[in-house]
């Protein structure tokens, strides 16, 4: 699997979007971009994913650079609830084991 | 609520005991997945079920095994419990084995071993 790289904690003011990075400089054609978030040791929580094009859904936004190296996780309106742990994961496909690897991820504080 | 159920949410037991922790993952699923998370080393990945058949291991010990049964359900064996199996532990599952579809995790099991 690719590795990703994340910065281990960042902070956010509540009402403001947070902006997450993820480097995955080695990533192959045909892996896809994951993130989840976990909340204080609940199940981890599947936020959204994608290949090569930005992806949108009604938890947050993707963007994918275009030479796949790296991708930004946009939460557009952080509240307190979004406080959490944010994993980006690149997931390999096909043939052998295809879970997701969790790095440590990003301590994301949402500041009131 | 990811439609994957896990039982017991709690668990405290003995060391040199064993437990048994089961998973039902969601409708019409056939992968279940189990992870491990302790403390100090995370979200670690154990072992892969598809329709019935172990498809990948990871870090998994030899004391623990799992299985999954024709009805799909999943369930994860921990024997001659130590201390540092204290963790939760994880269950997911997906329609696939393919990179396209997502994975939905369960809420845990907490495994105390005391």
């Amino acid at each position: 699997d690719a590795k990703t790289t994340q910065p281990p904690s960042m902070d956010c003011a509540e009402g403001r979007a947070a902006n997450l990075p993820c480097n995955h400089s080695t990533i192959s054609g045909n892996e896809y971009v994951y993130w989840y978030r976990q909340i204080h040791s609940q199940g981890p929580q599947y936020i959204i994913h994608g290949l090569k094009n930005n992806e949108t859904n009604e938890m947050a936004s993707l963007i994918i650079t275009e030479d796949r190296k790296s991708s930004t996780l946009i939460l557009p309106h952080a509240t307190l609830r979004d406080t959490a742990v944010y994993y980006c994961i690149v997931r390999v496909g096909g043939g052998g084991a295809d879970g997701l690897t969790f790095g440590k991820g990003t301590h994301l504080i949402i500041q009131p | 609520d990811s439609g994957v159920t896990q039982t017991p949410k709690h668990l405290i037991t003995a060391t040199g005991q064993r437990v048994t922790l089961r998973c039902s993952p969601r409708s019409g699923d056939l992968s279940v997945y189990w992870y491990q998370q302790s403390l100090d080393q995370g979200l670690q990945f154990l072992i892969q079920y598809y329709n019935g058949e172990e498809r990948a291991k990871g870090n998994i010990l030899e004391r623990f095994s799992a299985q999954q049964f024709p009805d799909l359900h999943s369930e994860l064996n921990l024997s001659s419990l130590e201390l540092g199996d204290s963790a939760l532990y994880f269950c997911a599952s997906s329609p696939r084995w393919s990179s396209e579809n997502t994975i939905y995790f369960g809420e845990g099991s907490w495994l105390t071993v005391v």
